[in-house]
């Protein structure tokens, strides 16, 4: 079946620093790929997403790319701001199952 | 639209209660999912609905959990009779399939639900 596996957090950065949080994937078909954020008290909400191999899907900052070779859909941000401080989650969706990975918590310190 | 809709936002029951969450989804999206949150277990699938039917209920933990559609602007989910360990933050979210699944889905602010 279809499974996402990204890191485990937290993460702490300090402000202006490089950020990334892996992701891999499994699935049988050809998935859509997603990163959702979720700020505290609140449902998530999409960040950005690919729908097919190569694709980059950008957004406030944050980029992935989705490559099909190693399964993965890594994000990227090359300066995280205190805001970003947030709980990030990997999903994956296709024509039968929307799963998501377990989440991780990243922390921006000033 | 104003999104997805649950409520309530918050609940507190006492155990072997029966508690019941509710979503409008938003109009015209024709997927429904059931999500529970917990710091232990993550972000869990239940079920999901398209176009009202009932799909996949693999992630339902138990018979004390069920979840109906009735029509296209409204789902429940059900606990009965509830247990400490339900519970979590649930969400409901809703998506526009456009013919294949793989569609970004909006989510419910949750609704957290504790069981004393």
């Amino acid at each position: 079946g279809n499974s996402v596996t990204q890191m485990e957090g937290p993460v702490t950065l300090s402000e202006e620093a490089f950020l990334t949080i892996n992701c891999t994937y499994t699935a049988t078909g050809y998935p859509s790929l997603f990163w959702y954020v979720q700020y505290p008290g609140e449902g998530l909400q999409l960040l950005l997403k690919a729908t097919k191999a190569d694709d980059k899907g950008s957004n406030k900052g944050f980029e992935a790319t989705y490559r099909k070779e190693t399964t993965s859909f890594h994000l990227e941000k090359g300066s995280v701001q205190v805001s970003d401080s947030a709980v990030y989650f990997c999903a994956l969706s296709d024509l039968y199952d929307m799963r998501f990975g377990a989440g991780t918590r990243l922390t921006v310190k000033p | 639209d104003a999104g997805v809709i649950q409520s309530p936002r918050h609940e507190v029951t006492e155990m072997g209660q029966e508690v019941t969450l509710r979503c409008k989804p938003i109009s015209g999206h024709d997927y429904l999912f059931w999500y529970r949150q917990t710091m232990m277990r993550g972000l869990e699938l239940l079920i999901y609905f398209n176009n009202n039917v009932p799909i996949d209920d693999s992630g339902m933990p138990e018979d004390r959990f069920s979840a109906k559609m009735p029509n296209a602007s409204f789902s429940t989910l059900k606990i009965q009779p509830s247990e400490p360990r339900d519970s979590a933050v649930y969400f409901c979210a809703s998506s526009l399939s456009g013919g294949q699944m793989n569609t970004e889905a909006f989510f419910g602010q949750g609704t957290r639900l504790t069981v004393v």
